[in-house]
């Protein structure tokens, strides 16, 4: 089992594109959250999804901000129109069942 | 919604020596309770956690202990080593609904060699 995987590692965007960020879960897990971290901060809540729905929103910016996770292929947070505020990193969680999450490495965005 | 707060912000021990960090939560229907590890640049990595049927769980060096009635719960690394230094997340979960995880604010962990 190959953990939960993101990619990309590291993305770099200018103000006003998109970043798309990509997440594969663990191998039988159908829960998806995500989460950003700020530099020296903690990680907050952003959204929680299960296969082909949206669970919980409610950390996620109204604008700009929008998540998926298809019935085939990896969960997607796009960001469009990305402002400088957006640097951070954000991270991917998977799990079974209510518990036991596993964090994926990360994706950590630049904004130029 | 849960409010999690976490204490100290930063804490430096002599290697050898014990660590505690101390979290509080807001929300009395929480009941899972995760401490997380991470190292700089890393991803958060599970260390222990306690569920709000027991008081206290121990793993070798690291023990939690959880006081229900306080709404705190706290983390104890005994005999630290170098390799201890990193950050640490606690975390809260409510028993139903949407089961994200609310997560303190951090405490980075020095070990002085």
């Amino acid at each position: 089992n190959a953990g939960v995987m993101q990619n990309p590692r590291h993305l770099v965007r200018r103000r006003g594109q998109e970043a798309r960020l990509r997440c594969s879960p663990m191998k039988g897990h159908s829960h998806v959250y995500w989460y950003r971290q700020l530099p020296e901060e903690g990680l907050k809540f952003m959204v929680y999804l299960q296969k082909e729905n949206i669970i919980d929103e409610s950390g996620m910016p109204k604008e700009r901000f929008s998540a998926e996770f298809p019935k085939e292929g990896p969960s997607i947070l796009r960001i469009q129109q990305v402002v400088r505020g957006d640097s951070a990193a954000y991270f991917c969680a998977s799990s079974p069942n209510r518990d036991s999450y596993t964090f994926g490495s990360g994706t950590r965005l630049t904004v130029v | 919604g849960e409010n999690v707060e976490q204490h100290p912000s930063t804490l430096s021990v002599q290697e050898g020596d014990s660590a505690v960090i101390k979290c509080t939560y807001s929300d009395s229907a929480s009941n899972y309770f995760p401490w997380y590890k991470q190292e700089l640049g890393k991803r958060p990595q599970l260390i222990i956690d306690i569920r709000s049927n027991v008081g206290e769980k121990k793993d070798q060096r690291i023990a939690v202990t959880l006081n229900k009635t306080a709404k705190h719960f706290s983390l104890h690394i005994t005999e630290t080593q170098p390799e201890d230094s990193a950050v640490y997340f606690c975390a809260a979960s409510p028993p139903f609904g949407n089961e994200k995880l609310t997560f303190g604010t951090g405490t980075r962990l020095t070990i002085i060699p």
